[in-house]
């Protein structure tokens, strides 16, 4: 089965401080793995893409094939960070998007 | 062009009654896609169009949606007989396909249903 998965509904942490969000998947072929923003009152809108292997916002992302895991992370992080961020991937020949259920980010002053 | 619009942006209805919605796509983006989120939950695909063809539709899209594209412009997603089980936020994205790597999907705002 196709399955994203992200443990934690909720991360709070404060200003400056490391983040990492959590994200698993399950599928069997070569995925396109994503993570998606959705700031307050916001649309969702694409942070980065695996294929990319860039740095937006200072977030990073490094697909695992072994561990089959494409954690989201920040040396340093910003209160306007505050937001819903949702891991997702793409099966290979197909477009639909699959989410996970998304971890809210919450940064303490 | 300000991006994806859906209209309405709410919708309160009773339980029974028909609903549709409206996506407007990027103007020069070839195909529109369909989500359900509901609370506490990522966004679930429905359906998606390229151009006017319909070309992929999930299994919680019951016999009681239906998705039309019919200029493979614009497009509808219209409820009927609504159930509680409806309520959500209706999503719609929309891309330009045709490279190599998996295009960009560019959300709407949503609309926001509420069956009571």
């Amino acid at each position: 089965a196709q399955r994203v998965t992200q443990p934690e509904k909720l991360l709070s942490v404060f200003k400056g401080a490391p983040v990492e969000l959590k994200c698993n998947y399950s599928y069997s072929g070569s995925p396109e793995l994503f993570w998606y923003v959705q700031y307050s009152r916001q649309r969702l809108q694409l942070l980065l893409r695996h294929i990319s292997r860039e740095s937006i916002k200072g977030f990073t992302a490094d697909l695992n094939k072994g561990e089959t895991s494409f954690h989201l992370k920040k040396p340093f992080a910003q209160e306007e960070d505050s937001a819903m961020y949702y891991c997702a991937l793409v099966p290979s020949s197909a477009s639909k998007i699959i989410f996970g259920s998304g971890t809210r980010l919450s940064i303490r002053p | 062009d300000t991006g994806v619009s859906q209209d309405p942006r709410h919708k309160i209805t009773k339980r029974g009654q028909n609903v549709t919605f409206r996506c407007d796509p990027i103007s020069e983006h070839n195909r529109l896609y369909w989500y359900r989120q509901t609370l506490g939950q990522g966004p679930e695909f429905l359906t998606y169009f390229q151009n006017e063809a319909q070309l992929e539709k999930s299994r919680l899209l019951s016999d009681r949606f239906s998705a039309e594209r019919p200029k493979g412009s614009f497009s509808t997603l219209e409820i009927q007989r609504t159930e509680q089980g409806d309520s959500a936020m209706y999503l719609c994205a929309s891309s330009l396909a045709g490279g190599l790597s998996q295009e960009t999907q560019y959300f709407g705002p949503g609309t926001r249903l509420l069956v009571l």
